[in-house]
Order: C-alpha cells, then structure tokens, then sequence
C-alpha cells in the first residue's frame, strides 16, 4: 500500500510565475493538510481539505490556493510566486475525526524561486 | 494562542550516549493532542508518537521514551543508547482536538537537530 506520494519531488520555478503542486494521500484517508517548511524552520500550516472543502486555513495570502479531488487527491498553488516561496511544501493525509492520530507525510516538494 | 518550544536547536551525542530533546507548549485548550516525529534528510516527516492531554503516562517503545508534564506544560523526548541512525531532526508538535469531526491543524516547533557521532 503506497503511503502518500508528492509530485514533483524538486521544482524551480522563476520568480512571477505559477506553481502547482499534487499530493495523493494514503489509501483511505480522506483528509489531506498542506505545510510549508522554509529552510532550518518547522513545518506551517497552509490549509485543510475534506470533501473537496477547504475546511481550515492557515495565515498564508489568497495567491496560496488548493483543490481536493472526488478521489481525495489535492493540489496546492501558488502564484505570483516571491523568492520566500521558496521551501520544502509537504502534504499530510489522515482519515477525518481520528485527531491526527494516522496522520502521514509525504516526501515533500522542494520549491526553489530564483 | 497555541505554542511549542524546542529550545535546544542542535545536540551532538556519541553512539551510546542517552539523550533528551525538550518540548514545551502553551494551549488553552483543555483537551489536545501533542507529538512527535522524525524528519530524516530525505525530508519525510516520521510519526513517533501521539499523546492525548487526558494521559500523562509516560510512555516506552523499545529505546525512545516519553515524559508527559500537564503540570509544567512539557513533553519530552529520551532516546536511550543512541545510535548514528538516530541522527536527524526532531520535531514537537501540538493540536486541539478534533473539531466537528475534522482534524485540527499541527503547530510545530522549531525542531531539534541531532547528530550521532560514531
């Protein structure tokens, strides 16, 4: 059973520009949460997605958006892209009302802005 | 507002040595969860543990230990014998309770690099 997947592993991608990122939880999760962790610093939390609802955020600016799949995938993008995008973004999957109990993350996507 | 500090941002053991990493949150909450994971250079987060706020046992599993404090706001991390694959960084994490049914979002600390010298 594949965990959660993250594609693409690296990106660079030139300041102004637009990024999508994708995440395929772990078989039977349904809940699918997104971080950003700059370099030497811990995970924040961006957003939440359940039923294809984004159901919490964190404080990130609106050019931060996401989508949830019918199949519980999820994509985060970014536009307008700053060099201070510029991170380890990773994707958690959980199934909903277990309190992050069987919460796993992905490998993560290295975003370079330059 | 929710917090964890991790207070000690590098520690560097010899193999064999014990060594404690150190967390401590602030919640209101009365009801939260706390952990903690691994994260390797490949740069996936591990799950190690999850605490409930309700349960301060501590906690054993094979050469990791847990030291759950309500009364000073503290959980602590022990890995006995240390070995070079323990070498990573160490991350305390806290969260409310389920809300509605939907998992809260994690607030982490800064994390604790540890290097096992051989």
């Amino acid at each position: 059973d594949a965990g959660v997947t993250q594609s693409p592993t690296h990106l660079i991608k030139t300041r102004g520009q637009q990024v999508t990122l994708r995440c395929s939880p772990k078989s039977g999760h349904d809940t699918v949460s997104w971080y950003q962790q700059a370099l030497g610093q811990g995970p924040q939390f961006i957003f939440q997605y359940y039923e294809e609802e984004e159901r919490q955020r964190g404080n990130f600016p609106d050019r931060f958006s996401g989508h949830q799949f019918p199949n519980y995938s999820s994509e985060l993008n970014v536009n307008a892209l700053l060099l201070g995008d510029s991170a380890l973004y990773l994707c958690a999957s959980s199934p909903t009302g277990t309190g992050n109990t069987e919460a796993f993350f992905g490998q993560g996507t290295r975003l370079t802005v330059v | 507002a929710q917090k964890v500090t991790q207070a000690q941002t590098e520690i560097s053991v010899v193999e064999k040595e014990d060594v404690t990493l150190d967390c401590v949150y602030e919640t209101r909450d009365t009801t939260y969860y706390l952990f903690w994971y691994k994260q390797p250079p490949s740069g996936e987060l591990v799950f190690l543990i999850r605490r409930n706020s309700f349960d301060e046992q501590n906690e054993i599993s094979g050469r990791y230990s847990w030291n759950f404090q309500k009364s000073t706001s503290s959980f602590n991390f022990t890995i006995t014998a240390s070995q070079v694959v323990d070498s990573a960084v160490y991350f305390c994490a806290l969260s409310e309770a389920e809300d509605a049914g939907n998992n809260r979002k994690l607030i982490w600390g800064l994390g604790t690099s540890l290097a096992v010298n051989p």
